[in-house]
Formats: C-alpha cells, sequence, structure tokens
C-alpha cells in the first residue's frame, strides 16, 4: 500500500518568508503531482514532476523530485498573501506507462500567509 | 468547454436512501475518476476508469457503484447511503499520457442524516 505524508500539516508564516512542504512517499513511482485547493473550492494543478531531478517553477513556487530519495518538495520564495491555500501532494501507484488515474494524496498542508 | 462538470453541487440524504452523483466531462479524456475528501484525510480513490465499459476500485470502494457507458460520463452511484458517507466527492479525468494532470470537477458535497 502506497502511503504518501506531507509537512507540515499546518503552516503559518509571514509575508516576505521562504518555506519549504515536504512530501514523501512508501513505494517506487516517478510521477508526482502537486494541487493547490482554495477553501470549498475544486483543485488546482500546479506541477507535473515526472522524473527523477524533476524541477518546476510558477511564479513564487518551486517543486522538485527526488526519486531514490522517494521525496518530493514545494519551495515557496517570499510569501504572499494569496498563496494562502490547501497544498497537496498526490503520487501515481498505478504503475502503467502513461497513466496517472491512480493517485495517492497527502493529507494536505493548510498553508496561512500573514500580513 | 465547461471541462468536468458535477452535479449536483449539494445533497442531504437520509441513511438508506441510494442516489447517483452525476459527472461529465467534454475534454474527450480517457481516464476518469471518482475521490472523497473528508476533514484531515486528503483525497481517497473510489473507483476509476480508463475508458468506456472499463471500470475498477479504488482505495476506498465500499458501498458505490460506477459504470461507464461512454467516454463523456461517469456516475457514481450510492446503493445504500450511510451517515459515514457524508463527504466531499470530486469527480477527475485526464488523457491517458501519464504527463497530464488530472483535472478536477468542482464537488458535490453530500451529508447523510
Amino acid at each position: 500500500e502506497l502511503k504518501v505524508e506531507q509537512n507540515p500539516l499546518f503552516l503559518s508564516m509571514q509575508e516576505g518568508k521562504n518555506y519549504t512542504i515536504y512530501c514523501n512517499y512508501s513505494t517506487t513511482s516517478d510521477r508526482l503531482y502537486w494541487y493547490r485547493q482554495d477553501p470549498g473550492k475544486s483543485l488546482e494543478s500546479l506541477f507535473v514532476l515526472l522524473s527523477n531531478g524533476a524541477v518546476k517553477q510558477e511564479g513564487r513556487l518551486m517543486a522538485s523530485l527526488d526519486t531514490k530519495a522517494r521525496l518530493s518538495t514545494l519551495h515557496i520564495t517570499a510569501a504572499v498573501h494569496d498563496l494562502s491555500a490547501t497544498y497537496f501532494c498526490a503520487v501515481d501507484y498505478s504503475n502503467s506507462g502513461g497513466s496517472n488515474y491512480k493517485l495517492t494524496f497527502g493529507k494536505g498542508t493548510l498553508l496561512t500567509v500573514n500580513p | 468547454n465547461a471541462g468536468v462538470t458535477q452535479t449536483p453541487k449539494f445533497q442531504v440524504l437520509k441513511t438508506g436512501q441510494s442516489m447517483t452523483l452525476q459527472c461529465a466531462q467534454d475534454m474527450n479524456h480517457e481516464y476518469m475518476s471518482w475521490y472523497r475528501q473528508d476533514p484531515g484525510m486528503g483525497l481517497r480513490l473510489i473507483h476509476y476508469s480508463v475508458g468506456a465499459g472499463i471500470t475498477d476500485q479504488g482505495e476506498v470502494p465500499n458501498g458505490y457503484n460506477v459504470s461507464r457507458s461512454t467516454t463523456e460520463d461517469f456516475p457514481l452511484r450510492l446503493l445504500s447511503a450511510a451517515p459515514s458517507q457524508t463527504s466531499v466527492y470530486f469527480c477527475a479525468s485526464s488523457y491517458a499520457a501519464g504527463n497530464q494532470p488530472q483535472h478536477f470537477g468542482d464537488g458535490t458535497r453530500l451529508s447523510i442524516l
């Protein structure tokens, strides 16, 4: 059974600060996804990481994947209030080339950015 | 394109009632999945489909049925609702190519009394 652990689960930070969210998973996989969810809303795709060493950046967010360590990180640079949301990592455990329909999600990190 | 459309958005049921949550996508995606989201639990996979006529169980399938007669539609049926099925249900779809993320609907908020 694939397990996906995110930490921290709750993160309160000040605007302008940097921080990293960690996502560890228990079974070999080379596909990892990051999503953002605002309260009461749907999930929005942030990053798709498909190979060891993959790094993606969008604005103040940067995600990386180390498949050997079974670890992905989501780094926040100079946080702003608009980044307040819940962030989920999800790992594909379907073990089939080109598939992404069997995702195991972490419990999410609730990020609050304070002025 | 409307993307992934879920109906209804809210529903209250009594224990023992049955109902169907609708999900439709207009992106010609091969894959469709149903998840439930409970506080502090992330999302858990209920059932998924890799194409019309093909479905399989996910992590928490008990109490739910699915079918996929067309590429566009993937309804989720609650056979006999129980309070433990109170949750937010999300439908998602994606292309077969793994380099694309799943696209999620807006969710159905379901309460079982």
